[in-house]
């Protein structure tokens, strides 16, 4: 099992520009998570997914859109990426009654 | 609404007993966790408890949870250079289908050799 992986490790964006970052689990898990982390901030949840075909905001969704492609995929969507997205975004799974195990992030800098 | 604080240091020397501590708020908690982050990684998960225990042990990893002031804490027994991370405090409250965590901003651990 590879558990949780995230793509890409790196990104360098300008202001202004879209992309999607990717999560994908094979633990068999129904809800996923997608949080960012920001020194002194802790980790903030962005938005999650209870199950396949379900999303719920979080703490921190504005600028944000996700979605759940499949029980294990779940993608983050920055459409008109800002310097204040910069950050480090880790993307996580659990079973309902679990705990949640976390990818290994993707650092984002907007330019 | 949850709040989850934790002091943002500790150092210890090797070889001796590290505790970290956590206080939260949402008195509907029903498991409390400790997760592990090292440079430049992921978050690995350490330890829970349930918020009907007092006291958990793992090896060199003691939780214990003070339910009624709502005080968790890590202590880490003979700590090695190793253990040099930031330490996340989270507690699980329920949400729409799943359930969320409300983390802590972490506490870096530094262990001097």
């Amino acid at each position: 099992n590879a558990g949780v992986t995230q793509t890409p490790k790196f990104q360098v964006l300008k202001t202004g520009q879209s992309m999607t970052l990717q999560c994908a689990q094979d633990m068999n898990h129904n809800s996923m998570y997608w949080y960012r982390q920001d020194p002194g901030m802790g980790l903030r949840l962005i938005y999650y997914s209870a199950s396949e075909g379900t999303t719920d905001k979080g703490e921190v969704p504005n600028g944000y859109n996700v979605s759940r492609l499949n029980k294990r995929e779940f993608s983050l969507r920055l459409e008109s990426a800002a310097p204040s997205q910069t950050s480090v975004y880790f993307c996580a799974s659990a079973t309902s009654q679990e705990t949640q195990y976390f990818g290994p992030g993707t650092r984002l800098l907007v330019l | 609404g949850e709040d989850v604080e934790q002091s943002l240091f500790l150092s210890v020397r090797e070889g001796d007993s590290s505790v970290i501590n956590c206080t939260y708020t949402d008195s509907s908690s029903t498991y409390l966790y400790w997760y592990k982050q090292e440079p430049g990684a992921g978050l690995q998960l350490l330890t829970y408890i349930f918020s009907n225990m007092d006291m958990k042990q793992d090896q060199r990893l003691t939780v214990l949870l003070n339910k009624k002031d709502k005080h968790l804490s890590l202590r880490i027994a003979d700590t090695q250079t190793g253990d040099s991370a930031i330490y996340f405090c989270a507690e699980r409250t329920p949400g729409a289908g799943s359930y969320q965590l409300t983390f802590g901003k972490g506490t870096k651990l530094s262990v001097i050799p």
